[in-house]
C-alpha cells in the first residue's frame, strides 16, 4: 500500500515556542492531506483539510493561526503549532489521499506532542 | 456526513472470527461504508470499503445488509495482531472528502 510518513515521531517542547511537523506521502503525489489530532482515550478529530497549493480548510473551533498548515507540494505538508500549552499536548496524525479511484485514505504513524 | 453507531468493546478468542458489527441507518444512495483500525499509538489503517455489495479481500470481509442501513466487517481468523480499536466509516467516494471518525469498537483478541 502507499506509505505516508511523518516527522518527528515524538517531540518535547516548551510552552510558548512553536513545533513543526511534516507528513509526507513518500511513493505517491497526494493533491489532499488531512490532519488529525487524538486525545488520549479518544477517536481522530479532524483538525483540517490542506489542498496543495492552496489555503486550507479549518473545521470548526480550529484555530487557524495557532494551527498553521501548509501544503507547498504533493508530497509534503506541514502543521505548525504555534504558541504552544500544555493543552496542546496530543497526538497528531496525518493522511493523504491515495488517487487509485478507490481513493481509501492512507495515514502516517502520528507525531506524539508534548508540551511543558 | 452519515453517522454511525458501533459498540464499545468486543472480545474474541484466537482463532476465532471477529463479527463487528455497524448500523448507519441514514446512510445515503452515493455512500460507501469503509473500515479502519486503529493499533494503539499508530495511525488508523485502511481495511476495506463497500457500496452494497458484500467485499472481501486479503484482510477482511465485509457484509452489507440489502437495504443498506447496517454492516459487519469479519475478521475470520482473528488474532493478537488484530487487538485495535475498528472504525466504520460511511463517506463519497472523492479525494477529497474527509472521513469523519466516531468512537469505534475496540476489540480484544485473547489467547
Amino acid at each position: 500500500g502507499a506509505v505516508v510518513s511523518q516527522h518527528p515521531s515524538r517531540v518535547i517542547c516548551k510552552s510558548g515556542t512553536s513545533v513543526k511537523i511534516e507528513c509526507r506521502s513518500l511513493d505517491f503525489q497526494a493533491t489532499t492531506m488531512f490532519w488529525y489530532r487524538q486525545f488520549p482515550k479518544q477517536s481522530l478529530m479532524l483538525m483540517a483539510t490542506s489542498n496543495e497549493g492552496s489555503k486550507a480548510t479549518y473545521e470548526q473551533g480550529v484555530e487557524k493561526d495557532k494551527f498553521l498548515i501548509n501544503h507547498a507540494s504533493l508530497t509534503l505538508s506541514t502543521l505548525t503549532v504555534t504558541s504552544a500549552h500544555p493543552e496542546d499536548s496530543s497526538f497528531y496524525i496525518c493522511s493523504a489521499s491515495f488517487p487509485s479511484g478507490v481513493y481509501e485514505q492512507y495515514f502516517g504513524p502520528g507525531t506524539r506532542l508534548t508540551v511543558t | 456526513d452519515a453517522k454511525t453507531t458501533q459498540p464499545t468493546s468486543m472480545d474474541c478468542a484466537e482463532g476465532r472470527a471477529a463479527n463487528l458489527p455497524c448500523n448507519h441507518s441514514t446512510i445515503s444512495g452515493n455512500e460507501y461504508v469503509y473500515w479502519y483500525r486503529q493499533i494503539h499509538s499508530q495511525g488508523p489503517q485502511y481495511i476495506i470499503h463497500g457500496l452494497k455489495n458484500n467485499e472481501t479481500n486479503e484482510m477482511a470481509s465485509l457484509i452489507i445488509t440489502e437495504d443498506r442501513k447496517s454492516s459487519t466487517l469479519i475478521l475470520p481468523h482473528a488474532t493478537l495482531r488484530d487487538t485495535a480499536v475498528y472504525y466504520c466509516i460511511v463517506r463519497l467516494l472523492l479525494d477529497t472528502d474527509k472521513l469523519i471518525f466516531g468512537t469505534g469498537t475496540r476489540l480484544q483478541v485473547f489467547p
